[in-house]
């Protein structure tokens, strides 16, 4: 079946400082792949998205490129900032079958201190 | 421009009682997805349904578990006869119908935290 594999955390980073949080798949079909994210007592917020291998999804200043040779989704952002803290979520849809929903990886805290 | 309403926000049952959380999907959205997040765990599907539909249900205990989307009205997901196991946080997602569903991200609600007695 599907599954997502993320690195794990907590991952605490100083305010400027570059990000990189991995995450890898494994679909029968071509997927979709996404990233959420979810502040505290929140729900999951889409972050970024990428249909077909080579896309680069970017939103926020946070980029990942959906690499099918090695597939990877790993999320990066140049400088991070104490608002970026929050659990972060890879995720893909495979929609060669009639399957809808996402499977999640486990999901990465990152704590961004001033 | 109302988002993914769910409610309640926090539900607290003793063991052996009944749990109902609904789901408002974002107005237009004719999917609804229900998620469940174990404590520090990442969200695991449990079902997917149109109106008045059940498309795949994979997700969900054999048991205690079920879920609907009436033609009028939210979401409904049902917890028979709660034990502490259940205790989790429940997000609803939606998203609008259509041949390209791939390119039509699922929305998430804030959630429904359970905590069981």
């Amino acid at each position: 079946g599907d599954s997502v594999t993320q690195m794990e955390g907590p991952v605490t980073l100083s305010e400027e400082a570059f990000l990189t949080i991995n995450c890898t798949y494994t679909a029968t079909g071509y997927p979709s792949l996404f990233w959420y994210v979810q502040y505290p007592g929140e729900g999951l917020q889409l972050l970024l998205k990428a249909t077909k291998a080579d896309d680069k999804g970017s939103n926020k200043g946070f980029e990942a490129t959906y690499r099918k040779e090695t597939t990877s989704f790993h999320l990066e952002k140049g400088s991070v900032q104490v608002s970026d803290s929050a659990v972060y979520f890879c995720a893909l849809s495979d929609l060669s079958g009639s399957a809808r929903q996402l499977t999640f990886g486990s999901g990465t805290q990152l704590t961004v201190l001033p | 421009n109302a988002g993914v309403m769910q409610n309640p926000r926090h539900l607290v049952r003793r063991r052996g009682q009944e749990a109902r959380l609904r789901c408002s999907p974002m107005k237009g959205h004719s999917h609804v997805y229900w998620y469940r997040q174990l404590p520090e765990e990442g969200l695991k599907f449990m079902v997917y349904l149109q109106k008045e539909n059940i498309i795949d249900e994979s997700g969900m205990p054999k048991e205690r578990f079920s879920a609907e989307f009436p033609k009028e009205g939210p979401s409904i997901l049902r917890i028979q006869q709660v034990v502490r196991g259940d205790s989790a946080a429940y997000f609803c997602a939606s998203s609008p119908g259509g041949q390209a569903v791939s390119n039509q991200p699922q929305h998430f609600g804030d959630g429904t935290r359970l905590s069981i007695l």
